[in-house]
């Protein structure tokens, strides 16, 4: 049973556009949430993350916004750079276990 | 400071056959967690090893097991390989066990190929 749920596998977007990429979950025991960013031959790497009282974080280029009543999860990347061009995972956590989604590669094309 | 590292980094088995698969942690950092990855199914969590306990365990039939040693390394094992066991098999250690507001660091994962 799939928890955390990324439905879009594929995602393009010109350079210096912005990219939106998202997640839905269906735990309401969820009460933190993370998104990862994965190379080719490389492990996941931490890239934003935040906590169920919040619904907005900032990073830099990244945002992350949640809508805990929509369940839903979403990653801006702004503007985006062709070294952006990755695997991205959201990830949820319970408080003992993460939870991660199937992923969407983003392509940013230069 | 060193990351995680994870040996063998690539591994061609055949069915029936096992593995065993080595994750050294970052220094200092006491869990150890395994996770597969195969396309269209994201990372599935193995399981959990903290000051050489399993904490937790994903869904995973007990083929698969694993274990942590005093230093933190961890060694996963597959037993009577399947197909279907070849995927990325990550491992991530946190500086404790995992909870709330905890950063895993992954490692390059080992692929494993079963024919």
């Amino acid at each position: 049973d799939q928890q955390v749920k990324q439905n879009s596998p594929s995602l393009s977007v010109q350079e210096g556009r912005i990219s939106i990429l998202n997640c839905d979950y269906t735990n309401s025991m969820f009460d933190y949430f993370l998104w990862y960013k994965k190379y080719p031959a490389e492990g996941p790497t931490f890239l934003i993350s935040i906590s169920s009282i919040k619904d907005k974080n900032e990073d830099g280029r990244f945002t992350v916004f949640l809508n805990k009543s929509a369940k839903h999860l979403s990653l801006h990347i702004v503007p985006s750079q062709p070294g952006d061009s990755a695997v991205y995972f959201c990830a949820a956590n319970t408080g003992n276990q993460f939870y991660f989604g199937t992923g969407t590669s983003l392509t940013v094309i230069p | 400071k060193a990351g995680v590292t994870q040996t063998p980094r690539y591994l061609i088995k055949t069915r029936g056959q096992q593995v065993t698969l080595s994750c050294s942690p970052i220094s200092g950092h006491r869990s150890v967690s395994w996770y597969q990855q195969t396309p269209g199914q994201g990372l599935q969590f193995l399981f959990e090893y903290f000051s050489e306990t399993q904490r937790n365990k994903g869904n995973f039939p007990g083929r698969f097991s694993g274990r942590q040693f005093s230093n933190s390394r961890s060694e996963m094992n597959v037993s009577t390989l399947e197909l279907g066991d070849s995927a990325l098999y990550l491992c991530a250690s946190c500086r404790e066990a995992v909870a709330t507001y905890n950063e895993q660091f992954f490692g390059p994962g080992t692929r494993l190929t079963v024919l």
